[in-house]
């Protein structure tokens, strides 16, 4: 069945950085764009990041923007999402979740989640 | 990217109907059948509900349902169970291309 596994969390500084990853299982990742969503304590769901089926487009929430970088390797099925001068409100739990459907370049729906990797900036 | 308008509460007695409003923009919400809704209980994943704007997935209860109207989506919950008590959220694409949550509805079965 199709699973992601998020790895890659810890306690960070604020200002150092951090590359989370998100190993998928159990479907053909290179046909399925991806996305990365936190939620920090006490809060909603926020969208941080999307990459198409082939990695060519990448969108970003503005609260990451310039800071966050997503990526993949299709070659190893993995999800990564690289974050750099973290700040304190970039503390939460990130998860990782596949696009609905196939080889799309924009969201349409997450059908699949993983169960999350905890981030904490704090010094 | 301002967030999609949910109710903080919605709470009813085993067997009622409950209806959670999530309402958007004409840049989101009301300009795309991008609307999605998601259950979270807490500490778990994330799981899939309603898809463009009204389709179920595979396998879920017909208990569930959706619906949009102008710029303001709805996810329905019939014959509430205590299963059901959960945080849910709506979700829509938006016109710049990035993807908007609502603020999320606690729902609690009395």
């Amino acid at each position: 069945q199709v699973q992601l596994v998020e790895s890659g969390g810890g306690v960070v500084q604020p200002g150092r950085s951090l590359r989370l990853s998100c190993a998928a299982s159990g479907f053909t990742f290179s046909g399925y764009a991806m996305h990365w969503v936190r939620q920090a304590p006490g809060k909603g769901l926020e969208w941080v990041a999307f990459i198409s089926y082939d990695g060519s487009d990448k969108y970003y929430a503005d609260s990451v923007k310039g800071r966050f970088t997503i990526s993949r390797d299709n070659s190893k099925n993995t999800l990564y999402l690289q974050m750099n001068s973290l700040r304190a409100e970039d503390t939460a739990v990130y998860y990782c979740a596949r696009d609905g459907k196939v080889f799309t370049y924009h969201y349409s729906y997450m059908d699949a989640w993983g169960k999350g990797t905890t981030v904490t900036v704090s010094s | 990217q301002s967030a999609l308008t949910q109710p903080a509460s919605v709470s009813g007695s085993p067997g009622q109907s409950i209806t959670i409003s999530c309402t958007g923009t004409s840049s989101d919400v009301g300009g795309y059948n991008y609307v999605s809704w998601y259950q979270h209980h807490p500490g778990r994943a994330p799981k899939l509900m309603i898809y463009d704007v009204s389709n179920r997935p595979s396998g879920l209860s017909t208990r569930f349902s959706g619906s949009k109207s102008g710029n303001t989506a709805s996810l329905t919950i019939s014959g509430l169970q205590a299963e059901d008590e959960a945080d849910y959220y709506c979700s829509s694409y938006t016109r710049s291309r990035d993807v908007v949550f609502g603020g999320g509805t606690k729902v609690t079965v009395l």
